[in-house]
């Protein structure tokens, strides 16, 4: 059990830029959480996928995010026409079951410039 | 919805103090978990304690334990003889026993223990 695992680290990009995140989760962990984190804040809530299926997202989460979970394994988030607002640190979690503890990744930090 | 609310920004105690961090939270909910996580600095987050709303029982996880009073809906964490490695933000976090549950976390306390 390696942990989450969350790829890039750090992203830098310039503003109206696509961007695209990777979470690979603890093995067989059907339940994956996108969570944003702004500097100074708690975690927001994201979307979430029980297996391949998205159940539930966000109002923060507009039209020019999109996530997917191919085969129920890992979760690509990608981020369309990034604007400066984008910029946070973006965390991927998962969990094993309903109740279950969710185990964080390390983050991918997203600058906009 | 539900809400969590830390009202302590930072705190900052001497190494082996003890030390009381606080959160209240608001919710319908009769069945749900409480999380306490850790995020050191530059480094990812981490879960410290987690209580379930049924069990009376405060939760006790080494130095770490919590007093969980769900008629107030208060879950503060008490970190005994605290050390160096303690130095992080805590966020404590609801979750709803059905759906997809989410966590919903509090705004965090930063935590400096000195030497």
């Amino acid at each position: 059990d390696t942990g989450v695992s969350q790829d890039p680290r750090h992203k830098i990009t310039k503003r109206g830029q696509n961007v695209t995140f990777r979470c690979d989760p603890i093995s067989e962990h059907n339940r994956l959480y996108w969570y944003r984190q702004t500097l100074g804040q708690g975690p927001e809530f994201l979307t979430y996928f029980q297996n391949e299926a998205q159940l539930e997202k966000s109002r923060l989460l507009s039209d020019r995010f999109s996530a997917e979970r191919p085969k129920g394994s890992f979760s690509t988030l990608e981020i369309q026409r990034t604007e400066q607002g984008d910029s946070a640190m973006y965390l991927c979690a998962s969990s094993s079951d309903a109740g279950d503890t969710q185990y964080f990744g390390p983050g991918t930090r997203l600058t906009v410039l | 919805a539900q809400t969590v609310t830390q009202s302590q920004p930072e705190m900052s105690v001497q190494e082996a103090e003890t030390v009381t961090l606080s959160c209240t939270y608001d919710t319908s909910e009769n069945n749900y978990y409480l999380f306490w996580y850790k995020q050191p600095p530059s480094r990812q987050m981490i879960l410290v304690i987690r209580q379930e709303a049924y069990k009376q029982q405060n939760a006790t996880e080494n130095r770490f334990s919590v007093n969980f009073q769900k008629a107030a809906k208060s879950f503060s964490l008490k970190i005994s003889d605290s050390q160096l490695g303690d130095t992080a933000m805590y966020f404590c976090a609801f979750m709803k026993q059905r759906g997809a549950q989410k966590l919903v976390f509090g705004q965090g306390t930063r935590l400096t223990i000195n030497p």
